[in-house]
């Protein structure tokens, strides 16, 4: 099972939004809508922020969104704020009770 | 409200097996599943498999079968990972977490595999 592949970094200053892709194939993101995103800060255990490609659980700000297209998921910040400085992973159910995490992007505010 | 608390770090040598908990609490253990979620140093997280707690069925990452057990004890509300002949590239944290979802995480366990 080869990881979901994400870019490595991305930024954006105070304020403006990014966006984060995570790409699979139609045997994981493409097939299923069971794609979620995590936040990690540095130290601390990773804290869902999307699930089920769009939806937030209740606490996480309305600043966060997911999207999907095809095999590639997107998770869009708007509004960035220092705090969301962080990594963000991407996870996917891929079939036959398997699950896969992407590659990880690391998000500077600048 | 919901809570994973894993037990402790651990140091192994080569070729030794080491088990961690995940005690649960907060939401009733059978109706959810558990996942086994490993991060080596500056790596990404990576998948290991998950356990029904209801009825025990598990399902393992390819990359681990044959090398990881994941079990449970309804009675105390705990999932347990072993993982045998540990070698250096097993250094890493170990996470549990809830869900298809992976709502909550555990604070995750350093195993450390060292000579």
């Amino acid at each position: 099972q080869s990881a979901l592949t994400q870019p490595p970094s991305a930024s954006g200053s105070p304020g403006q939004s990014v966006t984060i892709s995570c790409t699979g194939t139609s045997s994981d993101v493409g097939g299923f809508n069971y794609v979620s995103w995590y936040q990690q800060h540095p130290g601390k255990a990773p804290k869902l922020m999307i699930y089920e490609v769009t939806k937030r659980p209740s606490g996480v700000p309305d600043r966060f969104s997911g999207s999907k297209s095809d095999n590639t998921a997107s998770l869009t910040v708007s509004g960035l704020q220092a705090e969301d400085e962080a990594d963000y992973y991407c996870s996917s159910y891929a079939g036959s009770n398997n699950f896969v995490f992407g590659t990880g992007t690391k998000v500077t505010v600048l | 409200q919901v809570q994973l608390v894993q037990s402790g770090a651990e140091v192994r040598k080569p070729g030794a097996s080491v088990k961690v908990s995940c005690k649960a609490s907060g939401y009733t253990f059978t109706s959810y599943s558990m996942h086994w979620v490993r991060q080596a140093p500056g790596q990404r997280l990576e998948w290991m498999g998950w356990i029904n707690a209801g009825n025990g069925n598990t399902k393992y990452s390819r990359k681990f079968q044959g090398r990881v057990t994941i079990t449970r004890d309804t009675s105390a509300s705990t999932a347990y990972m072993e993982l045998s002949s540990l070698r250096s590239a097993d250094t890493a944290v170990y996470y549990c977490a809830r869900g298809f979802d992976y709502d909550d995480w555990g604070q995750g366990t350093l195993v450390t595999v060292s000579s």
